[in-house]
């Protein structure tokens, strides 16, 4: 079945320093979310992927998509104390020319921050 | 409201007891969905609703797992006679839209804790 996998599920920095967590999928994905969970919260929607080789940037975040659309990254600059939290990629279940709703997370990679 | 809201926050119940949580989505969202998620892992889909009709149910893991949304709105979780594996959080999560054939952000409720003694 589809898979979403997450690399690295543990990261931890010192506040300044750079973060990239990567996102693989088995199968083409027609588009790729990512979410920011803060530790004791909810997942929190940061971005949608559609377009192959896209690139969004959000300040200091900066979010790709593969040639392929199969992989994508998520690369924080200069982390701060607040970039704490579990960063994870959502890919969509794609049958016969539609989405069926549900989202496969990957297990997300944490984000610690040490100031 | 302003946001997904779910009840209760935390719920401790003994093996074999039946349970239920609620979900009051976004109002006017269309789309409705529910997830467990473990320690340490991401949300692992259960169930999606479109309006009142539940689209997909092909994540609940077992019978004893029950999801409805009478009226489209407020959506309510029953597990039955729970186990010790049950123990997780439960999200909700809401979208403006149908979820078919696009795909939107996903808003998501503070979740529901449950342990099972």
């Amino acid at each position: 079945g589809q898979q979403v996998m997450q690399i690295p599920q543990y990261q931890h920095v010192q506040e300044g320093e750079d973060f990239t967590t990567y996102c693989n999928s088995s199968t083409t994905l027609s588009n790729i979310q990512w979410y920011k969970q803060r530790p004791g919260g909810h997942p929190v929607f940061l971005i949608q992927l559609v377009k192959s080789g896209e690139v969004k940037k959000q300040k200091r975040l900066t979010f790709q998509f593969g040639e392929a659309k199969k992989n994508s990254s998520l690369h924080i600059t200069a982390t701060q104390t607040t970039d704490v939290g579990t960063y994870f990629c959502a890919g969509p279940q794609w049958d016969r020319g539609s989405t069926l709703g549900r989202l496969y997370f990957g297990r997300g990679t944490q984000l610690t921050v040490w100031p | 409201g302003a946001g997904v809201s779910q009840s209760p926050r935390y719920k401790v119940a003994k093996r074999g007891q039946d349970v239920a949580l609620r979900c009051d989505p976004i109002s006017g969202h269309v789309s409705l969905f529910w997830y467990q998620q473990a320690l340490g892992q991401g949300p692992e889909f259960l169930t999606y609703f479109q309006n009142e009709a539940q689209l997909d149910k092909s994540g609940l893991p077992s019978d004893r797992f029950f999801a409805e949304r009478p009226e489209g709105s407020v959506s309510t979780l029953k597990i039955q006679r729970t186990q010790q594996e049950d123990s997780a959080v439960y999200l909700c999560a809401s979208s403006e839209h149908r979820a078919q054939y696009s795909n939107q952000p996903q808003h998501f409720g503070d979740g529901t804790r449950l342990s099972i003694l």
